[in-house]
């Protein structure tokens, strides 16, 4: 049982550079949400998905782009990478929009941006 | 916005005593979570309680829920070196997730 699966797990990208990170969940979930993870810090959302085909905007969205073709995908992707979006990266999933349920997350993608 | 702040930031405490770790927040829930980290993984589901809860077990994890202060403990008994990690608080209002800064907890030999 993978559970979710983040891809790839480190990265080091130059200023302007574009990346997609992947997010796969094998539970059925319907929810899935992508965090950054920054020291000293909880988790900040970016963007989340009530659902296949839909996208919203979190807490700190700027700078990223989400899409959710396939129910038991996430990407989020960098379309021009900036030293400030170094940080690690976490994907998580649920099943209830009023988080009734606790999230299932990923290993983590370390992202440096040079 | 962090709604959650544990308390202490840090704890550092010999094997086998008992941990407890705060969190407090500022706006009505609909329940609260806490998950640890260890270093260089991803976070893990620990145990939920509602907002009509008091009082939750889960093995050697024990959560306190007090909705008039705002605020919540996690007891660890009998710690093992295998507890070292953080511990985040996360409240759920709606259809998010807000998580504390978390407490980095050491288990010394």
């Amino acid at each position: 049982n993978a559970g979710v699966t983040q891809t790839p797990k480190f990265r080091v990208l130059k200023t302007g550079q574009s990346m997609t990170l992947l997010c796969a969940q094998d539970m059925n979930h319907e929810y899935m949400y992508w965090y950054r993870q920054d020291p000293g810090m909880g988790l900040r959302l970016i963007h989340y998905s009530v659902g296949e085909g839909t996208t919203a905007k979190g807490e700190v969205p700027d700078g990223y782009n989400v899409s959710r073709l396939k129910k038991q995908n996430f990407l989020l992707g960098l379309e021009s990478a900036a030293p400030s979006q170094t940080s690690v990266y976490f994907c998580a999933s649920s099943y209830s929009t009023y988080t009734n349920y606790g999230y299932t997350f990923g290993s983590g993608t370390r992202l440096t941006v040079v | 916005s962090q709604q959650g702040e544990e308390d202490p930031q840090a704890l550092s405490i010999q094997e086998g005593e008992n941990a407890t770790m705060n969190c407090s927040y500022k706006t009505s829930i609909n329940n609260l979570q806490w998950y640890r980290q260890n270093s260089g993984r991803g976070l893990v589901h620990l145990i939920l309680i509602r907002s009509n809860e008091r009082e939750k077990h889960s093995g050697r994890l024990r959560v306190t829920l007090d909705t008039s202060k705002k605020s919540s403990s996690l007891l660890i008994t009998a710690s093992r070196a295998a507890d070292t990690a953080s511990y985040f608080c996360a409240t759920a209002t709606g259809y998010q997730l807000i998580w504390g800064a978390g407490t980095k907890l050491i288990i010394k030999p």
